[in-house]
């Protein structure tokens, strides 16, 4: 299984909404990503996991933050965004912090 | 910050030609290079890498060239497909890995 998996594909919240975003992967990566795309831009990078313990946090809001509840499994949680945290956010894993990167597809989320 | 770009935002090339998307990097302390292919609606997909010991890699009709003396990367595609046509990126990551960051991104459009 070389596929990593993000839910929901889209996702539409308001400002004082809570909500999760998703990823799996099981082809025993220990580093996972999350990316934040805006239109017509390339990935920046967000938070990055190490054997499950944060490595790179890249002064991201309070408003977004990642949990890694094991080596398969991360998420995002969402609260009090704003409207310009719209984009598409990705998720990725590596075997170690070097080589190929796998994305998922992404999960669209519009802040109303 | 350090940042990768790109010459060309958009290339337009005819099937069957050959493609040449040219980057260059600031970070002269970067020691790996990757270039990513992103089609509409997907995740970015691995294409090929390079490290900085080398100066040419050549997979399956891409070649990838490395020139650290004025840090630029090229990827070049031979006999470009209509299914060539997405937005690249290359993406460079400094000693230790983990940390991506990805170039501005060139939209290949082949012309059947």
């Amino acid at each position: 299984d070389t596929e990593v998996t993000q839910t929901p594909k889209h996702l539409v919240m308001g400002m004082t909404n809570k909500k999760s975003l998703k990823c799996e992967q099981h082809m025993g990566h220990r580093a996972m990503y999350w990316y934040k795309q805006k239109a017509k831009k390339p990935p920046e990078l967000m938070f990055v996991y190490s054997y499950e313990k944060l490595s790179i946090n890249e002064s991201v809001p309070s408003r977004f933050s990642p949990e890694c509840p094991n080596s398969s499994l991360l998420n995002l949680h969402l609260h009090a965004l704003q409207p310009e945290d719209s984009a598409l956010y990705l998720c990725a894993s590596s075997q170690t912090g070097w080589g190929e990167q796998f994305f998922g597809p992404g999960t669209r989320l519009t802040v109303l | 910050g350090e940042s990768v770009g790109l010459h060309l935002p958009t290339l337009s090339v005819q099937e069957g030609d050959n493609s040449i998307i040219n980057c260059a990097y600031s970070n002269s302390a970067s020691d790996y290079f990757i270039w990513y292919k992103q089609e509409s609606g997907k995740g970015p997909q691995f294409i090929i890498d390079i490290r900085s010991n080398m100066d040419k890699r050549q997979g399956q009709r891409v070649t990838v060239l490395l020139n650290k003396t004025v840090k630029h990367l090229s990827l070049q595609i031979a006999a470009t497909q209509p299914g060539d046509s997405a937005v690249y990126f290359c993406a460079e990551s400094s000693p230790g890995g983990f940390k991506t960051i990805f170039g501005a991104g060139t939209r290949l459009f082949v012309k059947a």
